[in-house]
């Protein structure tokens, strides 16, 4: 089953914060996410593994919750360059990674 | 490092035809994953091979097939093309896993079929 993200779009001006989460209803063991801009490939942020550490790149970080399934992408201080559609995948048993629906963003100057 | 290479990067094919896209990893990844993206469903996963075999495969139908080559090249295949089957799909290699190592996408393959 597919992880819920949310929200499913969201506006900032630059320098603005903003939090995407990310939902799975299955007990999870990593959580990786992605960001893909128009017409371009998804290319990787990060991974948070279970028992591992809160895991950053530049001004973005994020969050595992293992009990509760669930994993934060926090966008600190957001730029310009920031603007896509951000995808959760989620790793559960089988070794396999599903993805979420994706979020929106949009950072506007 | 070369990054991961599709081939072709556009087809246009007629419904009932049949189709092979073709995806070469980033050198030393075992692991090729397949994903299929239209607009507004997101990423939904197709299958993933590892060593020549496949390890977990999505909810699509027969038609959809792959296979992976010793050099972990991979290749996926669609028969009997529907007019449903035009999007964009993408394939991605990682060291081990696609769970537990970061994957790394190709550009992708656009496919329309008419």
């Amino acid at each position: 089953q597919q992880p819920v993200q949310s929200p499913q779009a969201v506006i900032l001006r630059e320098g603005e914060d903003a939090v995407i989460n990310c939902s799975s209803s299955k007990a999870l063991y990593s959580v990786h996410w992605y960001r893909q801009k128009h017409g371009e490939a998804p290319v990787f942020l990060m991974i948070l593994l279970k028992g591992g550490e809160q895991k950053g790149h530049e001004k973005i970080s994020a969050s595992f919750n293992e009990k509760k399934q669930q994993s934060s992408l926090y966008l600190t201080a957001s730029q310009l360059s920031y603007s896509g559609t951000y995808f959760c995948g989620t790793g559960a048993a089988g070794n396999k990674l599903t993805f979420g629906g994706g979020t929106r963003v949009l950072v506007k100057p | 490092k070369a990054g991961v290479t599709q081939t072709p990067r556009y087809l246009i094919k007629t419904r009932g035809q049949q189709v092979t896209l073709s995806c070469s990893p980033i050198s030393g990844h075992r692991s090729v994953s397949w994903y299929q993206q239209t607009p507004g469903q997101g990423l939904q996963f197709l299958f993933e091979y590892f060593s020549e075999t496949q390890r977990n495969k999505g909810n699509f139908p027969g038609r959809f097939s792959g296979r992976q080559f010793s050099n972990s090249r991979s290749e996926m295949n669609v028969s009997t093309l529907e007019l449903g089957d035009s999007a964009l799909y993408l394939c991605a290699s990682s060291l081990e896993g696609q769970a537990t190592y970061e994957q790394y996408f190709g550009p992708g393959t656009r496919l329309t079929v008419t």
